[in-house]
């Protein structure tokens, strides 16, 4: 089946650093979404892109939907603690099964 | 408020013993699934359904079972034959379409006694 690769699979940065996670496929996706969970909750969605080359930002928050269409980057500029939290990249190849394929998240520490 | 309400937040199976996960929306949204996520193993489909009365198994459905007889509910039910059901829930839910992002509720973790 298709796969994800998020990475990196953690990252421990300072307070009021950027951060830059990003996802790649072997296969071509159609859209692709950013969510970030914090412990205990479920996902929530930060970011959608539907088109290849699409920048598209939320707060601090800036994610591109990379040009060959296999891949996308979430950019998060200065780091406050509440980051904190898993970040997962999904994406969906197109047709009409919903499904949606997911990276297996990064873990962000920010210390304070 | 619109959401996905999951219930309960946290659930104790004994061995041999079926227990069923409570999932609703008020989104009026038609399709509707269930995860399972296990630490550094990411959010694995269990079940969809994109239409009432009609659901599909997902990567990893043996030993689960769903139905979907309201649009707006999707039971899952961990049977006796899933050997490892400790694990965190997520149900989530979605417009038709292709590429509809999907909203998740905030999970049910299930642990066995």
């Amino acid at each position: 089946g298709q796969q994800l690769n998020q990475s990196p699979q953690s990252m421990f940065i300072q307070e009021g650093e950027d951060v830059s996670m990003n996802c790649t496929s072997s296969s071509i996706f159609n859209t692709w979404l950013w969510y970030k969970q914090d412990p205990g909750e479920g996902p929530v969605l930060l970011i959608a892109l539907y088109k290849a080359g699409e920048l598209t930002s939320n707060g601090r928050l800036t994610a591109q939907f990379g040009i060959t269409r296999k891949d996308s980057f979430l950019n998060i500029s200065a780091s406050i603690p509440s980051d904190v939290g898993i970040y997962f990249c999904a994406g969906h190849s197109g047709g009409s099964n919903y499904k949606l394929t997911f990276g297996k998240g990064t873990l962000l520490t920010v210390n304070p | 408020d619109g959401g996905i309400t999951q219930s309960p937040k946290y659930l104790f199976r004994k061995e041999g013993q079926n227990v069923t996960l409570s999932c609703e929306q008020n989104l009026n949204h038609d399709a509707m699934y269930w995860y399972r996520q296990d630490p550094g193993q990411g959010l694995r489909l269990i079940y969809y359904s994109q239409i009432v009365n009609d659901f599909q198994k997902g990567d990893i459905a043996e030993g689960y079972s769903v139905s979907r007889e309201k649009k707006e509910s999707f039971p899952l039910t961990v049977t006796s034959a899933q050997k490892n059901p400790t694990a965190f829930y997520l149900c989530a839910s979605s417009w038709q379409g292709e590429g509809q992002p999907q909203h998740f509720g905030d999970g049910t973790r299930l642990s066995i006694l």
